[in-house]
């Protein structure tokens, strides 16, 4: 089962673009990543997901490089309102008795005016 | 449409004690998940489900149990709360398949005392 491991806590300023990085070893080719933000007292809310090379959305992008023992959350331009913790998840198998996952503990990304 | 929703939001027991969360889900979702949040430890999985009638041991399972009778319900037990369980339980539900993303309920607090 893949462990995951991303920083604590990263600092960043408005308008500048932040990427988060997790590691993760052992991530078969149909394994995929994807990435959670939580406020405070709230649950985990789904940012973009993807299994190999880069996917974006309106909010924000996924890299995975090609030996697949990391992923990159890259958010552009970031607002005060994107303060929040930020989870990785690596997801192995689709089901069945092969099926596990693993978060990582979490960033901190407090974004500063 | 409610997506999923936990109850109770807040609890406490006193050690010894035994009480059931509920977490429902409207969206027909095939997997339901049970997740315990501390300071510093992120998000860790406890049981999860497959579909109705199966369960699965998470990361930390000791003390826990779970039901899933039903399709759109997923229970989790505890029989005799010790103290080391005061937590933040997180429930959470996917489609069956590649690629989508797991859906957070509000959480539940619970202290023991």
């Amino acid at each position: 089962l893949a462990k995951t491991t991303q920083p604590i806590s990263m600092d960043s300023y408005e308008g500048q673009e932040v990427n988060i990085t997790c590691s993760h070893n052992n991530i078969a080719t149909n394994d995929y990543i994807t990435w959670y933000q939580q406020f405070p007292s709230q649950g985990p809310r789904f940012i973009i997901q993807g299994y190999k090379t880069k996917v974006t959305n309106e909010v924000a992008s996924l890299f995975i490089p090609a030996d697949r023992k990391s992923s990159t959350l890259s958010l552009p331009r970031v607002s005060l309102s994107d303060t929040a913790v930020y989870y990785c998840l690596a997801e192995v198998g689709s089901g069945g008795s092969n099926y596990k996952l693993t978060f990582g503990k979490g960033t901190l990304l407090t974004v500063n005016p | 449409n409610a997506g999923v929703t936990q109850t109770p939001k807040f609890r406490v027991l006193k050690t010894g004690q035994s009480m059931t969360l509920l977490c429902a889900q409207d969206m027909n979702h095939e997997y339901m998940y049970w997740y315990r949040q501390d300071p510093g430890m992120g998000l860790r999985l406890i049981h999860y489900s497959v579909g109705e009638g199966t369960t699965a041991k998470g990361e930390v399972p000791d003390g826990y149990n779970v039901s899933r009778l039903k399709k759109q319900n997923f229970l989790l037990g505890l029989e005799s709360a010790a103290p080391s369980q005061t937590s933040v339980y997180f429930c959470a539900s996917r489609r069956q398949g590649f690629l989508y993303e797991q859906y957070f309920g509000p959480g539940t607090r619970l202290t023991v005392t």
